[in-house]
């Protein structure tokens, strides 16, 4: 009953290094999404694909990467750290039962991950 | 653009009293409405949902009912307990293309004995 997974659950980066955040979840969900998550400011979407092969931008999306080779997995990679990436990730994902592949709003998120850059 | 807009928290209240928390939002069209709940340590959580105006989202005594006249979302609960400590998201998905959801900024309950 692992629905959605994300490692590494605490990492502390410098500036400039380069790391990847993984997701995976074995729901079969043809959406998944990555939030990051900071005081007072709430859930901010950063990226998001309705299938592999399909990604799109989020509201914050500059300073990351995305890839969705397979419907499971979903990584989010920093190319170059900096402090402002301080924060607490979380990756969510959603069927799709609807028209068109659309998402009923309903999404399953993983426990987080908590990223510090010094 | 979508926006959610929640009470500031903290809230603070002693178990068994009434709880209100609003949320107002912005959207175009017809958005479904969401609350989510964030337990210590863990990862969101859907509490209740609501599609079209005037349905009502219930779930563990929470309530919420979407009121298209007023773009409001308010949740309650007329008895909380300590185990309902936790940070609760507003949330909307819009009725259009757009694949995204929404998120408010969270409010804080603290349940104390």
């Amino acid at each position: 009953n692992a629905g959605v997974t994300q490692t590494p659950k605490f990492q502390v980066l410098k500036t400039g290094q380069s790391m990847t955040l993984q997701c995976a979840q074995d729901m079969n969900h043809e959406y998944m999404s990555w939030y990051r998550q900071d005081p007072g400011m709430g859930l901010r979407l950063i990226h998001y694909s309705v299938g592999a092969g399909i990604t799109d931008q989020g509201e914050v999306p500059n300073g990351y990467n995305v890839s969705r080779s397979t419907t499971e997995d979903f990584p989010l990679r920093l190319l170059s750290a900096a402090p402002s990436q301080t924060s607490v990730y979380f990756c969510a994902s959603s069927y799709s039962p609807l028209a068109g592949g659309r998402i009923t709003g309903e999404l399953f998120f993983g426990e987080g991950s908590r990223l510090t850059v010094l | 653009g979508n926006s959610v807009t929640q009470m500031e928290g903290p809230v603070t209240l002693s178990e068994e009293a009434f709880l209100t928390i609003n949320c107002t939002y912005t959207a175009t069209g017809y958005p479904s409405l969401f609350w989510y709940v964030q337990y210590p340590g863990e990862g969101l959580q859907l509490l209740l949902k609501a599609t079209k105006a005037d349905d009502k989202g219930s779930n563990k005594g929470f309530e919420a009912t979407y009121r298209k006249e007023t773009t409001s979302f308010h949740l309650e609960k007329g008895s909380v307990q300590v185990s309902d400590s936790a940070v609760y998201f507003c949330a909307l998905l819009n009725s259009g293309g757009y694949q995204k959801v929404t998120f408010g900024t969270g409010t804080k309950l603290q349940v104390i004995p």
